[in-house]
């Protein structure tokens, strides 16, 4: 059964400051997600990490994948109060080349402060 | 852009009642999928939909659930008869199947259970 976890699961920081947010798995995949959710809304994508060593940056966002650890990293450069969400990894089941089920990791809710 | 819906927006029924959840996915979208979120949790998947038929369920998916594609944009999620603790936020998403793309999440259905 594929686990994904996050750590930490809350996490609360000063404006300015950098932080990093993993996302552990325990099976073979090589597709990752990292969605976005403000409270009460839905999924926002930010980034879809299909290969080891992949990294994309975004804004003041940077994920990276390491498939052989089965570890990907979500780091914050500079953070201001506009990133404060909950943001979930996301791991797709299927290894096999297809496109399978998300199974989401618990999430890490981000919360910036002036 | 093209967008998941969703509807209704919020749904409240009483126990043991039925429910039908509505998306319209994305128009070139092959594969379809619902997930739930219990309030303050993980989203969990439940089904997975591609070619007419069901791709793979998670033990949450029981006999109480089931989905349909009745025409060529709409794709429901039925709960026979609800229970209390079928209370979440449905997320439905699709994609498009080409390879490395991502699931787009609609907005969800807020179903609550009383």
């Amino acid at each position: 059964e594929l686990k994904v976890e996050q750590n930490p699961l809350f996490l609360s920081m000063q404006e300015g400051k950098n932080y990093t947010i993993y996302c552990n798995y325990s099976t073979t995949s090589d597709r990752l997600y990292w969605y976005r959710q403000d409270p009460g809304k839905s999924l926002e994508s930010l980034f879809v990490l299909l290969s080891n060593g992949a990294v994309k940056q975004e804004g003041r966002l940077m994920a990276s994948l390491d498939t052989k650890a089965r570890l990907s990293t979500l780091h914050i450069t500079a953070a201001v109060h506009d990133l404060s969400a909950t943001y979930f990894c996301a791991v797709d089941m299927k290894y096999d080349g297809s496109q399978g089920n998300l199974i989401f990791g618990k999430g890490t809710k981000l919360s910036v402060k002036p | 852009e093209p967008e998941v819906t969703q509807t209704p927006s919020h749904q409240v029924t009483q126990m043991g009642q039925e429910v039908i959840l509505r998306c319209v996915p994305i128009s070139n979208h092959l594969y379809f999928y619902w997930y739930r979120q219990i309030l303050g949790q993980k989203v969990e998947f439940l089904v997975s939909f591609y070619n007419n038929e069901i791709s793979e369920k998670s033990e949450i998916f029981d006999d109480q659930f089931s989905v349909e594609r009745p025409d060529g944009s709409n794709f429901t999620l039925k709960i026979r008869s609800t229970k209390l603790e079928d209370s979440a936020m449905y997320f439905c998403a699709s994609l498009t199947g080409t390879g490395g793309d991502e699931q787009y999440f609609g907005p969800g259905t807020r179903l609550t259970v009383t």
